[in-house]
């Protein structure tokens, strides 16, 4: 079974742009949780879709939105970029049988100049 | 609410020495506990999990950890590590009875190995 799976993997964008990012989630995972670490903060939790719907959210500022497709891919979105936005985000999908147990993607390195 | 300590940002230990990472968690109910491994430049894989059941738990790669209630710690070991354990591993929570609430994460231990 192929693993969750993120794309772009970098990506670098000046203060100002947009960027929406892609998470596929293993296949049957309905769940998919995004994360923002750097390395002050740590990992930060930003929100959680289950069947298209955002069930939890972390407190980020609304620059930063999701969403899920029915075929439980997701997207993030962070608009009017900062340079504090550089960070690695992490994408992590559960599933039904083990739906306590995160799965993550390898990241996308996110670089804002 | 819960939280989760990892009282060590950073542990140097020498090849095939043993090594404890800690964790403690913070929760007024029965929570799942977790071990991920963050390898450079790469997303978090699971080590091992503790959901019910035996306190001792097994995990992959020589890892385990044992839930202790009473102390409220989750600590990472393994009897002799190797140049490849080099990297940051985090401690996480999550409730037992709201599934669909988060999971809460350390803020990370890095393990250095030492020739």
């Amino acid at each position: 079974k192929a693993g969750v799976t993120q794309t772009p993997r970098y990506l670098i964008k000046t203060r100002g742009q947009q960027v929406t990012l892609s998470c596929s989630p293993i296949s049957g995972h309905r769940s998919v949780s995004w994360y923002q670490q750097t390395p002050g903060q740590g990992l930060q939790f930003l929100f959680e879709y289950f069947s298209e719907t955002q069930r939890n959210k972390g407190n980020f500022p609304g620059r930063f939105s999701g969403r899920q497709f029915s075929n439980s891919r997701s997207e993030m979105n962070v608009s009017t970029l900062e340079l504090g936005d550089s960070a690695l985000y992490l994408c992590a999908s559960s599933g039904v049988l083990d739906q306590e147990t995160q799965y993550f993607g390898p990241g996308t390195r996110l670089l804002v100049l | 609410a819960q939280s989760v300590t990892q009282l060590d940002s950073q542990v140097p230990v020498f090849e095939e020495a043993p090594v404890e990472l800690r964790c403690n968690y913070s929760s007024s109910v029965s929570v799942y506990l977790f071990w991920y491994v963050q390898y450079p430049n790469q997303g978090l894989q699971l080590l091992l999990k503790y959901l019910s059941g035996s306190t001792l738990v097994k995990g992959i790669n020589g890892f385990e950890a044992e839930f202790n209630k009473s102390q409220t710690s989750f600590h990472l070991r393994k009897p002799s590590v190797h140049i490849s354990d080099t990297a940051e591993y985090f401690c996480a929570v999550s409730m037992v009875m709201n599934r669909d609430d988060k999971i809460i994460f350390g803020k990370g231990t890095r393990l250095h190995i030492l020739p």
